[in-house]
């Protein structure tokens, strides 16, 4: 296992699409994490998972995002109806504690 | 509530000079704080923690920071500056749950 793993690494989608992206933690992290990041901005925290349950959304997240992990492994991450607001970097982190979290290469989600 | 503040969205220097990148916090509670590095189209990497132990904390990559609780302050510093350090870094901040504040970033050059 060489880290966290996030697929597609870039995505183009037409306004009003659905997407969906996926993230692969480390193999024995529990804990799982989203975070959104606009250019020039640090990452926004979206929501966190420890293993299947998700036990805390940010108020970034509308209803028209949805985040599941279903087996307390990979995790999901839709957007639907996008809109161009949606445009940033989708990044997801994993970890065993809460003093280190390992974050993926992101997902870069451009909506025209 | 906790806070991060990088003082300059970018810094500039000299191969072989001082890098000093500035952030402050604000934390009701004692935190725990991070600097991550940021190469483009890349994720965060963990350059170094404070998690209440050594207030000065040594990283990769020849970094270091130092907390000093007294002026709420984190700042990362390198003696030496390399190419290869040319990034983003930003500064985080935790209480030890889930969610991880980060900074608006700071963007580092360095000039031959």
């Amino acid at each position: 296992d060489t880290g966290v793993s996030q697929d597609p690494r870039h995505k183009i989608t037409k306004r009003g699409q659905n997407v969906t992206f996926r993230c692969d933690p480390i193999s024995e992290h529990n804990r799982l994490y989203w975070y959104r990041q606009t250019l020039g901005q640090g990452p926004e925290f979206l929501t966190y998972f420890q293993n299947e349950a998700q036990l805390e959304k940010s108020r970034l997240l509308s209803d028209r995002f949805s985040a599941e992990r279903p087996k307390g492994s990979f995790s999901t991450l839709e957007i639907q109806r996008t809109e161009q607001g949606d445009s940033a970097m989708y990044l997801c982190a994993s970890s065993l504690t809460d003093t280190e979290a390992f974050f993926g290469q992101g997902t870069r989600l451009t909506v025209v | 509530a906790q806070s991060v503040t990088q003082l300059g969205s970018h810094v500039s220097v000299s191969e072989g000079a001082l890098v000093l990148l500035r952030c402050n916090y604000s934390s009701s509670v004692p935190p725990y704080l991070f600097w991550y590095v940021q190469y483009p189209n890349q994720g965060l990497q963990l350059l170094l923690k404070y998690t209440s132990a050594a207030t000065l904390v040594k990283g990769i990559n020849g970094f270091e920071a130092e907390f000093k609780k007294s002026e709420t302050s984190f700042h990362l510093t390198k003696p030496s500056a390399h190419m290869s350090d040319a990034a983003e870094y930003f500064c985080a901040v935790s209480t030890g749950g889930f969610k991880t504040i980060f900074g608006a970033g700071t963007r580092l050059f360095v000039k031959a």
